[in-house]
């Protein structure tokens, strides 16, 4: 499979815009870029996934860079309830293969 | 109600103990999956199944067993515990979209192992 590479934490102040970048310069042209987030003591949930056009929905939306090598996830207005860890995960079109977790992005939100 | 429910949602067992967890999902996914995950670490794949008669190996399967009683569930078993299977478990399903398939996942079943 192919990795993502996120950083471990980042910060945000209430009500502000949030970037989650994520790398994956090994990505293949049939990888699709999925986002999930586990709020705490939860199982994840899945937020908004891409291929290579930018992509909205009700949660968030996903930026896709134009070589498809990095993609950011954007919260526009971060509240408490977004505090939670965000990853970033490849996927075959057919879904043949297993989610594969990495450690994501730990987002803290403050009041 | 959940759409993936896990039984039981909290277990502390002793060493040495067999222990099932079990998870029904009323999706009607042909895939279902266990996960583990240690306090402040990612998930691990314990075992999947992408329809009633496949079973397949995640990457921490020593130690566990599934079974696949039909599309609806999928067990996992501990056939004697040890207290480094301490964790959260989760139970996951998903159905192919062309799009890499969304995963929805239970609400977790806590054990310990004493």
């Amino acid at each position: 499979d192919a990795k993502t590479t996120q950083p471990n934490s980042m910060e945000s102040n209430e009500e502000e815009p949030v970037h989650l970048p994520c790398n994956h310069s090994t990505i293949s042209g049939t990888d699709y870029i999925h986002w999930y987030r586990q709020l705490p003591s939860q199982g994840p949930e899945y937020v908004i996934h891409g291929l290579t056009s930018n992509v909205n929905n009700r949660m968030a939306s996903l930026a896709i860079a134009e070589d498809r090598k990095s993609s950011t996830l954007i919260l526009h207005r971060a509240t408490l309830r977004d505090a939670a860890v965000y990853y970033c995960i490849l996927r075959l079109s057919s879904g043949n293969t297993p989610l594969v977790f990495g450690k994501g992005t730990r987002l803290s939100v403050i009041a | 109600d959940a759409d993936v429910t896990q039984t039981p949602r909290n277990r502390i067992t002793k060493t040495g103990k067999r222990i099932m967890l079990e998870c029904s999902q009323t999706k009607g996914h042909d895939r279902m999956y266990w996960y583990r995950q240690d306090p402040g670490l990612g998930l691990r794949l314990i075992y999947y199944s992408f329809d009633v008669k496949d079973i397949n190996k995640g990457e921490i399967s020593d130690g566990y067993s599934v079974s696949r009683q039909a599309q609806a569930k999928f067990s996992l078993s501990l056939e004697s515990a040890i207290p480094n299977q301490t964790a959260l478990y989760f139970c996951a399903t998903s159905d192919p979209d062309g799009s890499g398939n969304t995963i929805y996942f239970g609400e977790g079943s806590w054990l310990t192992v004493v």
